[in-house]
């Protein structure tokens, strides 16, 4: 089973719609989570973390975690097609004494004008 | 900052040549770490390092994969013998605290084995 899943996608929405990405994780007791957006030909750049139970707004970007239906999902509102890119999910992992940082495959997003 | 910084950018070499990829991670930041990006695998963890001591190398692949970090400010991958099924994007990232609140990743190096 893999750590942290997401769909493949490609995930195509219509400019000025919200995106919804998702992601599952496996580890029961992660503690941190991030979204990471990664362009093609380019390395991933951060662009949300979450810690807690809930939502958290930056921008036109909404981060949700529910601990316990071990679940993160990313909102991406009045999407742009510059918003096209592949999103990784990334979770905190415990093991052997050390936290490391699983990523998933990522969801490919596409924003069409 | 510069960020941490990689090289080469790209690395084209033949079948059981000795590949070095380089990294110098931001200063300051404690925790190194080596990917491996593939369309089929996604973004793999290779191994990391904390405070220049590798703490999980799990993610290694084989014997011809190593990796070094002699000082706070540099850190090697070492593929010998290079296959053509180790052609990925490989990244260097750095962290300053184990919580990965600053986790940022170099531009990568595009490694073809031919």
């Amino acid at each position: 089973q893999k750590e942290v899943e997401q769909n493949s996608g490609p995930l195509s929405v219509p400019e000025g719609a919200i995106a919804s990405l998702n992601c599952t994780y496996s580890d029961r007791v992660s503690q941190s989570f991030f979204w990471y957006r990664q362009y093609s030909g380019k390395s991933p750049e951060l662009i949300m973390s979450i810690y807690s139970n809930g939502d958290k707004e930056d921008g036109r970007f909404t981060a949700q975690l529910n601990k316990a239906s071990q679940y993160v999902s990313l909102l991406i509102r009045d999407s742009q097609p510059s918003d096209s890119a592949t999103y990784l999910c990334a979770v905190t992992s415990f093991s052997g004494g050390y936290n490391k940082l699983i990523f998933g495959a990522g969801t490919r997003l596409a924003v069409h004008p | 900052d510069a960020g941490v910084i990689q090289s080469p950018r790209h690395e084209v070499t033949e079948m059981g040549q000795e590949v070095t990829l380089r990294c110098k991670p931001i200063s300051g930041h404690d925790y190194l770490f080596w990917y491996r990006q593939t369309m089929m695998r996604g973004l793999e963890l290779l191994i990391y390092f904390n405070n220049n001591v590798p703490i999980d190398d799990s993610g290694m692949p084989e014997d011809r994969f190593s990796a070094k970090m002699p000082n706070a400010s540099f850190s090697t991958l070492k593929i010998q013998p290079s296959e053509p099924r180790d052609s990925a994007v490989y990244f260097c990232a750095s962290s300053p605290d184990r919580a990965f609140s600053g986790y940022t990743f170099g531009s990568g190096t595009r490694l073809t084995v031919v």
